[in-house]
């Protein structure tokens, strides 16, 4: 069993529309950290979160320790913010990420 | 903003040499991460490495691998006898504390 899950896999959606992403892990973390991969391969962190919510821009994440549970919410979806999408937990006590498998994410215009 | 860098961006190696994967990591960060990503694979974890030291490594870093921070600023990876299922992106990662990551653009490897 996967001890980070991502859904959906795939997500297709037109400008404009609001998008969540979640994750469910189930083991113990420290933290929780969402990740977006561009095509070319390269990999930028969006939040790193241990609980509660936070908001960048057009990005927010939230996370339910209790339900080991994060979405992440994309509002006014732009084609640019088409990628894959990843999250990845930090174990308690631990210096790995254990990594989704991702959300493949494409906003058509 | 600071940045991670790698280099090189792309490594074609024949089977059986070996490679050396170049960090720059952001100054000050103490906390370095290796990780790789077979092409439609999940990203995964290979090392971890504080304090001139490895904290932790995954099964996959077995002794064909090994890093180092040879001058106090590069962080390095190396593969000293690359097999055709090393061909993968890996990716450097750095922090400030065990929690963050900060994550460079990655070197494709391709071992033919």
């Amino acid at each position: 069993k996967n001890e980070v899950e991502q859904s959906p896999q795939n997500l297709t959606a037109q400008e404009g529309e609001f998008i969540t992403i979640n994750c469910s892990y189930s083991v113990g973390i420290s933290a929780l950290h969402w990740l977006q991969q561009h095509p070319g391969g390269g990999i930028v962190s969006l939040f790193m979160l241990s609980s509660g919510k936070k908001k960048h821009g057009r990005l927010i994440a939230t996370i339910n320790i209790q339900e080991k549970h994060s979405s992440l919410h994309i509002t006014a979806s732009h084609p640019r913010d088409s990628a894959v999408y990843i999250c990845a937990a930090r174990l308690d006590s631990n210096y790995q990420l254990i990594w989704g498998a991702g959300t493949k994410l494409i906003i058509k215009p | 903003e600071p940045e991670v860098t790698q280099t090189p961006s792309h490594q074609v190696t024949q089977m059986g040499q070996e490679v050396i994967l170049r960090c720059v990591p952001i100054s000050n960060h103490l906390y370095f991460y290796w990780y790789r990503q077979i092409l439609g694979q999940k990203v995964e974890f290979l090392v971890s490495f504080y304090n001139n030291e490895i904290s932790e490594k995954s099964e996959i870093f077995d002794d064909q691998f090994s890093v180092e921070r040879p001058d106090g600023s590069n962080f390095t990876l190396k593969i000293r006898s690359t097999k055709l299922e090393d061909s993968a992106m890996y990716f450097c990662a750095c922090g400030r504390a065990n929690t963050e990551a900060f994550f460079g653009q990655g070197t494709r490897l391709t071992v033919v």
